[in-house]
């Protein structure tokens, strides 16, 4: 099916390991984002891509890496997890212009123990 | 600066009572989108409707309807004769203008309980 995805749905780990979530896409959007979402913060940006080899960081992006080696990948590293990640990371893709319509992916639930 | 208030943080109705989430923007753009999601209790966000700062004609899909009013900063969504699976978080959103950078800005979301 076509849309956006995310693996894996769900993740325990301990702290300090590594973790990487991932994100595909079969849009071909340009843009793809990483957000978190924690109770009482609401959905907070952790880095964006504009296309390939393109990222930024958004609101939120101490502790997390990325990368986009490909268009349709964007996957969302926490290099030495810790307590304060555990959250809700929804990964997001639209087109070019920055009004258009954010398609959102089912979401990551990971618990940092 | 742009910026979304959603006041209500939780609401609860009955079955069958019409209900209306609250949304006010702040934005110096003239060109801007507004933009509502549901997340239900599975998890998921969901779109809902994208409405441009140009159009400020109401919007109803079934028994769903928004009101979007420059004068007040407001884009106000209402559901007619709410049902249980209605039952959800709803964010509203905003993005400015056509920057390609434009990130889009949610609010904190309102918790809807429809109660049988």
């Amino acid at each position: 099916d076509a849309g956006i995805t995310q693996s894996p749905r769900y993740k325990i780990t301990e702290t300090g390991r590594q973790v990487t979530l991932m994100c595909h896409q079969t849009w071909s959007h340009s843009y793809m984002f990483w957000y978190r979402q924690d109770l009482g913060h609401g959905l907070r940006l952790i880095y964006y891509s504009a296309a390939a080899d393109i990222t930024d960081k958004g609101e939120v992006p101490d502790g997390y890496v990325v990368s986009r080696s490909k268009t349709e990948n964007f996957p969302l590293t926490l290099e030495s997890a810790t307590r304060s990640q555990t959250s809700v990371y929804f990964c997001a893709s639209r087109g070019l212009a920055g009004t258009e319509t954010q398609y959102f992916g089912p979401g990551t639930r990971l618990l940092v123990l | 600066a742009q910026k979304v208030t959603q006041a209500q943080t939780e609401i609860s109705v009955v079955e069958k009572e019409d209900v209306t989430l609250d949304c006010v923007y702040e934005t110096r753009d003239t060109t801007y989108y507004l933009f509502w999601y549901k997340q239900p209790p599975s998890g998921e966000l969901v779109f809902l409707i994208r409405r441009n700062s140009f159009d400020e004609q109401n919007e109803i899909s079934g028994r769903y309807s928004w009101n979007f009013q420059k004068s007040t900063s407001s884009f106000n969504f209402t559901i007619t004769a709410s049902q249980v699976v209605d039952s959800a978080v709803y964010f509203c959103a905003l993005s400015e203008s056509m920057n390609r950078d434009d990130k889009i800005i949610f609010g904190k979301g309102t918790r809807l309980h429809i109660l049988p």
